[in-house]
């Protein structure tokens, strides 16, 4: 089967960075998106990857290991604004999304 | 530019009533979806088009029916509603020519409750 796994929860505090993990296991690979989503609100889109390495824009950060089925969500200086959920998805091998059920991320100030 | 918009944005709804959850963009994408989300779960795909005139099954599709008689919209439509079908609906759009992958667009999202 196809599965996709991230952490329910983090809680991080203003002006900090937090580290998102995202691990996957799917019929073929054609690249991963990160999304964040407000409560309430339609998925936005942040960052796609589908070469190893990371892709920096501003203050987040995206990293891909395909060989490890691995990627991370890197924020930065982080904001109140920044309190949502953080989904992974990857693109199968019938360019299908498949998602993981998000993680939710709570900042203190 | 309105992007994607749904209707209704809420609704609640009797089991056994039919119901059909508007979709409309703007952005000429040839590709659009159905989700819906729950709450501990991924968004789930119920159908999709690649195109217009041409419709495929997702991963949760029954239930559920779309028509693509057209570029811009793509209603879906409860034939039956049941209250396993209480959740979140998100339309999305896709400018994907071929093989080559693209972001997603999300409207704002329907809240069905069925009772």
């Amino acid at each position: 089967g196809q599965n996709i796994d991230q952490p329910t929860e983090m809680t991080a505090t203003e002006g900090a960075i937090v580290q998102i993990n995202c691990t996957y296991q799917t019929s073929g690979f054609n690249g991963l998106f990160w999304y964040q989503q407000h409560a309430g609100e339609a998925p936005t889109f942040l960052s796609y990857n589908v070469l190893d390495g990371l892709e920096e824009k501003g203050r987040f950060s995206s990293f891909l290991s395909r060989s490890k089925g691995y990627s991370y969500l890197l924020l930065k200086e982080l904001q109140m604004k920044d309190s949502a959920s953080y989904l992974c998805a990857v693109l199968d091998s019938n360019y299908q999304l498949i998602w993981g059920a998000g993680t939710k991320l709570i900042i203190k100030p | 530019i309105a992007g994607i918009t749904q209707a209704p944005t809420s609704q609640i709804l009797a089991a056994g009533r039919r119901m059909t959850l508007r979709c409309t963009q703007d952005m000429r994408h040839n590709a659009m979806y159905w989700y819906r989300q729950d709450l501990g779960l991924g968004l789930r795909l119920i159908h999709y088009s690649n195109t217009a005139g041409t419709t495929g099954k997702g991963e949760v599709p029954d239930g559920y029916s779309v028509s693509r008689a057209n570029t811009d919209d793509f209603p879906l439509t409860l034939a039956s509603a049941v209250p396993s079908q209480t959740s979140v609906y998100f339309c999305a759009s896709s400018d994907s020519s071929g093989a080559f992958a693209d972001t997603q667009y999300f409207g704002p999202g329907t809240r069905l409750t069925v009772l």
